[in-house]
């Protein structure tokens, strides 16, 4: 059984350039979300897709956005980077969307933004 | 809104003692609770789910409880190691908006040798 992988693990941009991120989910996992975790502190819940659809949002502005492909695997974009969007980039995965399942999270990508 | 504050922020301590991390969470309405581990610029390993309708639950070394009434959680490490040195991470899945985890700061645990 393969864990949720993600890629590239680290990555330089300039302010107002556009990246993507990749997520694998974990075998048998058909929900994706994706945290932003920035120095010190905890996770931040960005969004969440189910079925290749956004199936919740944090407080983040409309420049993330995400996809969900047929075989659960997902795609972060963000658009006119910012310099704090410097971060680690979490993906997590779950098997299913009842209030029993808990998360299984990827190694992360390092976004720096300079 | 939910908050999660994990208390204490760091932990110095000698090989060999037990310790307990706390976790609280202002409101009582949550599906569960998972406790992680992440070491530096790392993702996050799970170590434990604990279910609402659950008390505690034990993986080895690592016991963690749950009182929801009172919005707490404990994870209780015995017999610390230095590879028990990393940042411990307490989450909730709010009922109020289930699809996301809220996540303490985390505590920095550093098991001395």
């Amino acid at each position: 059984e393969t864990g949720v992988t993600q890629s590239p693990t680290h990555l330089i941009k300039t302010r107002g350039q556009q990246v993507t991120l990749r997520c694998s989910s974990q075998s048998g996992h058909n929900t994706v979300s994706w945290y932003q975790q920035a120095l010190g502190q905890g996770p931040q819940f960005i969004f969440q897709y189910y079925r290749e659809e956004e199936n919740g949002r944090g407080n983040f502005p409309p420049r993330f956005s995400g996809l969900q492909f047929p075989n659960y695997s997902s795609e972060l974009n963000v658009n006119a980077l910012e310099l704090d969007d410097s971060a680690l980039y979490l993906c997590a995965s779950s098997a299913g969307q009842g209030s029993g399942y808990g998360y299984t999270f990827g190694s992360g990508t390092r976004l720096t933004v300079v | 809104k939910q908050e999660v504050t994990q208390i204490p922020a760091a932990l110095s301590v000698p090989e060999g003692e037990n310790l307990v991390l706390n976790c609280s969470f202002t409101d009582s309405a949550i599906y569960n609770l998972q406790w992680f581990r992440q070491d530096p610029g790392k993702g996050l390993t799970s170590l434990l789910l604990i279910q609402s309708s659950q008390r505690e639950q034990t993986s080895g070394r690592l016991n963690a409880s749950l009182d929801k009434s009172s919005g707490r959680s404990t994870l209780y490490i015995a017999a610390s190691q230095p590879g028990d040195s990393a940042t411990y991470l307490c989450a909730v899945r709010p009922m109020e908006y289930g699809n996301k985890l809220v996540f303490g700061a985390g505590t920095i645990l550093r098991v001395k040798s």
